[in-house]
């Protein structure tokens, strides 16, 4: 069965410093991974997906994430954080049965 | 930009009580899904339709639950006997087709209250 897990229940960082958001996954075929946003009091919002295309996958916001197979893993960067990026985001795996699978999620807090 | 919606925003009730939670898909999407989230934890699948039944549904959806397309337009989660634990968030989610790579687009969620 497919599952994600995220590392690190909360992520705190200065505006403009490096973003890092940890997403391992563990399937025993082909994964298709995607980040979602969840700003407070809203809906889930694709942040981006991973379609084998290419291990590096840019998406919106400024945020790109990266296929590693060999680390089973596709952690969320972003190169400089801002303040309207603080949210919850949720890394997730598309079962064989279409469902998606969430992580437990990360907030982000950016400090100024 | 077409988006699902969803309503009420925030529905409270007591436990024991029946409660419809009502979704507005996107209007050329085929599969819809619903999704609750309990309070600071990780977002859970609960059920998936397409033709006018069920495709997937999780061990959380029990025989209390059930879903419907009464008509051309709306999804409905309904819990016929709610208790304490099923206080949640509720998403919804529709897409166009089954494909792995489609996106599902989520509606705002309903908070639901059981008291």
């Amino acid at each position: 069965a497919q599952s994600v897990t995220q590392l690190g229940s909360h992520v705190s960082v200065s505006e403009g410093a490096l973003v890092l958001l940890r997403c391992n996954y563990s399937s025993s075929v082909p994964p298709y991974l995607f980040w979602y946003v969840q700003y407070p009091n809203q809906g889930l919002q694709l942040l981006l997906k991973y379609t084998s295309a290419a291990t590096l996958v840019k998406g919106i916001n400024g945020f790109e994430a990266e296929f590693k197979k060999s680390e089973t893993s596709f952690h969320l960067t972003k190169p400089s954080a801002h303040m309207s990026d603080a949210a919850e985001y949720f890394c997730a795996v598309r079962t064989l049965n279409n469902d998606m699978r969430f992580g437990a999620g990360t907030r982000l807090t950016v400090k100024p | 930009e077409p988006e699902v919606t969803q309503t009420p925003s925030h529905q409270v009730t007591q436990m024991g009580q029946e409660v419809i939670l009502r979704c507005v898909p996107i209007s050329n999407h085929l599969y819809f899904y619903w999704y609750r989230q309990i309070l600071g934890q990780k977002v859970e699948f609960l059920v998936s339709f397409y033709n006018n039944e069920i495709s997937e549904k999780s061990e959380i959806f029990d025989d209390q639950f059930s879903v419907e397309r009464p008509d051309g337009s709306n999804f409905t989660l309904k819990i016929r006997s709610t208790k304490l634990e099923d206080s949640a968030m509720y998403f919804c989610a529709s897409s166009s087709t089954s494909g792995t790579y489609n996106e599902q687009f989520f509606g705002p969620g309903t908070r639901l209250t059981v008291l």
